[in-house]
């Protein structure tokens, strides 16, 4: 069963404490995306990962980190940092990095992010 | 700042009924994305159609792009219950090594039995 997990599916933190966020892909892709959603918007770009190793700020990194040393994996904090946290969050992946604009990307179930 | 922008914000129809949703940007683009997104859940890519191109079908689908207008225009035929999601363009448009899409603020369908 191929696709993209992201786990918990809902996830309540106290306000001042980080959070992970996970997302796993069986895909063999090499890129990787992080958006978030707020209620009657559109996704905006947190941070994007080419290859292993490697990833780039996206439009609203700030308050967030993530790493990059599997494949597979792609996790997102939300550091006590990030002034309004709770949304929603999507994880996505294409074959490449071109191929993700120029044909499409594979979003993840989403992760419900709510601070108390 | 968004690129696309979609219109209705809603729309509700019987099921059966065409439904149409228009989405403009500003700039000029590459290509534009439309995504499917069930309530809660993660996007689902629909179709893709290129600057180059003005009409695309899939199934009960129908794409157009006027790039003259900067707006495309999604058509869903024969709707059905389950047809029932918010929809949204993606647009694309190359330039200094960025692969970014950036997505309108969707227009939320509702397909009534």
């Amino acid at each position: 069963d191929g696709g993209i997990t992201q786990s918990p599916k809902y996830l309540f933190r106290k306000e001042g404490q980080n959070v992970t966020l996970s997302c796993e892909q069986n895909l063999n892709h090499d890129a990787m995306y992080w958006y978030r959603q707020d209620p009657g918007q559109g996704l905006r770009l947190i941070y994007y990962s080419q290859i292993v190793n490697d990833f780039q700020k996206g439009d609203i990194a700030e308050g967030y980190s993530v790493s990059r040393e599997k494949k597979e994996s792609f996790p997102l904090t939300v550091t006590s940092a990030q002034k309004n946290p709770t949304a929603f969050y999507l994880c996505a992946s294409s074959p490449d990095y071109a191929s993700g604009v120029l044909n499409e990307q594979f979003f993840g179930p989403g992760t419900r992010l709510t601070v108390l | 700042s968004q690129q696309g922008e979609e219109d209705p914000q809603a729309l509700s129809i019987q099921e059966g009924e065409n439904a149409t949703m228009n989405c403009s940007y500003k700039t000029s683009i590459n290509n534009l994305q439309w995504y499917r997104q069930n309530s809660g859940r993660g996007l689902v890519h629909l179709i893709l159609i290129r600057s180059n191109e003005r009409e695309k079908h899939s199934g009960r689908l129908r794409v157009t792009l006027d790039t003259s207008k900067k707006s495309s225009s999604l058509l869903i035929t024969a709707s059905r219950a389950a047809d029932t999601a918010s929809y949204f363009c993606a647009t694309f448009k190359a330039g200094a090594g960025s692969y970014q899409l950036t997505f309108g603020k969707g227009t939320k369908l509702s397909v009534i039995p």
